[in-house]
């Protein structure tokens, strides 16, 4: 039930776009994102809970795509404190509020 | 300041201890979980009590025991633990399908 991230790691330059990805192979109710920096909890940074919603805040921004059980981060003018690991994280049900983590990818947002 | 404590923030055991790991949240939540972390991995989910209620991930053995004694404490009690159950645990809270709040962690080695 994992879902999937893609890609695994990217490297950018201080001011460059990047967009990773989320897929699930089973119908999910909402997705979070997370951004985790090395020795450090996860931090939240936005969640989605509707099919098609797009959300966002300054240059991060997200989308899902309930019927391509898929959602997307956007990174936008990427600055030197985006680095770190992004996780998305699923839920399926409205019940236990199970929260799984995607695989993670890996940011290195460099001068 | 974080809103969800965890303690120790290290841990030391030998395979044949009993210790346990506590959390507590003073935000009224009303779901808590424990997650576990190998290096470079997304966060494992291991419980969640959510209104009172357990959900276990059953791949979790059964030398990990969790324990709610109020909606805002949570422990994991560990038992005959094995050195491939070093990790980083990570308690987080919620209230509804909302944002995780974790803790900053108890890194626990196993000797």
């Amino acid at each position: 039930q994992q879902p999937v991230q893609s890609p695994q790691a990217v490297i950018l330059r201080e001011g460059e776009d990047a967009v990773i990805n989320c897929s699930s192979s089973k119908a999910l109710y909402s997705v979070h994102w997370y951004r985790q920096k090395h020795g450090e909890a996860p931090v939240f940074l936005m969640i989605l809970l509707k099919g098609g919603e797009q959300k966002g805040h300054e240059k991060i921004s997200a989308s899902f795509n309930e019927k391509k059980q898929q959602s997307s981060l956007y990174l936008t003018a990427s600055q030197l404190s985006y680095s770190g690991t992004y996780f998305c994280g699923g839920r399926w049900d409205t019940g236990f509020q199970k929260l799984v983590f995607g695989t993670g990818t890996r940011l290195l947002v460099s001068p | 300041d974080t809103e969800v404590t965890q303690t120790p923030k290290h841990l030391v055991m030998g395979m044949t201890n009993k210790k346990s790991l506590k959390c507590e949240q003073h935000m009224g939540h009303r779901a808590m979980y424990w997650y576990k972390q190998k290096a470079k991995k997304p966060p494992e989910l291991m419980f969640v009590y959510s209104y009172e209620k357990l959900s276990i991930n059953e791949s979790v053995p059964s030398r990990f025991s969790p324990e709610c004694p109020n909606s805002s404490l949570l422990n994991l009690h560990l038992h005959a633990l094995q050195p491939e159950d070093s990790a980083l645990y990570l308690c987080a809270s919620s209230q509804g399908d909302t944002e995780l709040f974790f803790g900053e962690g108890s890194r626990l080695t196993v000797l």
